[in-house]
């Protein structure tokens, strides 16, 4: 069974500066990738950085990195100068990477807002 | 193609109702899934399907729920005698089967049971 947890219903953050959501998850799979998903208000969910479980190095997309540490089984997220287009829901999830059904798991999410 | 549609947005509708809402994949993606959102609460799975062919059912898809992926194209989602707690977001995406399988998707359908 896989889970995914977020222990951050609400963050906040000055413009410009940097925050970081944690995650942690668990997972009997033996090769997975772990995602965070962006939900604006209003508005679709989209894919804001993706990490491949076998990798060690952490993936970076511009301003957004992970920190993913796989025996900890944690999976945090930093957005670096922040934006007021950050502020949204982020949800973390996790999926098998082999396999037929590829769903995601999710977390309940983190509700960022950024302040000007 | 500009990515996955869902329609209608929004849907309100009665208790015992039935609705039924639509997904338009990106086109050559063949798979297809199905998630609910409540409020405050992160997507749950559903379904999905590969091409026209449904492979998984989550347990929360009671028999009121049906879904149907006719020639593997659209996927429609139909609950019967709707219920409050049905009231959610219900959200589509698409995927190809191959490389990562990056699942992209709709802007959702939430639909309101009064």
């Amino acid at each position: 069974a896989q889970t995914v947890t977020q222990s951050q219903p609400e963050m906040s953050v000055q413009e410009a500066e940097t925050v970081t959501l944690s995650c942690t998850y668990d997972t009997s799979e033996s090769d997975y990738y772990l995602f965070w998903y962006k939900q604006p208000p209003s508005r679709q969910m989209i894919l804001v950085i993706r990490q491949e479980a076998y990798k060690q190095q952490n993936a970076t997309e511009n301003r957004f990195s992970v920190n993913f540490q796989k025996a900890a089984k944690s999976f945090s997220l930093k957005i670096s100068d922040s934006q007021l287009g950050d502020a949204a829901m982020y949800f973390c999830a996790s999926r098998a990477k082999a396999g037929n059904n590829r769903k995601l798991i999710w977390g309940l999410g983190t509700s960022l807002a950024v302040n000007p | 193609d500009t990515g996955v549609s869902q329609n209608p947005r929004h849907k309100i509708t009665k208790r015992g109702q039935n609705v039924t809402f639509r997904c338009d994949p990106i086109s050559e993606h063949n798979r297809l899934y199905w998630y609910r959102q409540t409020l405050g609460q992160g997507p749950e799975f559903l379904t999905y399907f590969q091409n026209e062919a449904q492979l998984e059912k989550s347990r929360l898809l009671s028999d009121r729920f049906s879904a149907e992926r006719p020639k593997g194209s659209f996927s429609t989602l139909e609950i019967q005698r709707t219920e409050q707690g049905d009231s959610a977001m219900y959200l589509c995406a698409s995927s190809l089967v191959s490389g990562v399988g990056e699942q992209f998707f709709g802007p959702g359908t939430r639909l309101t049971v009064l």
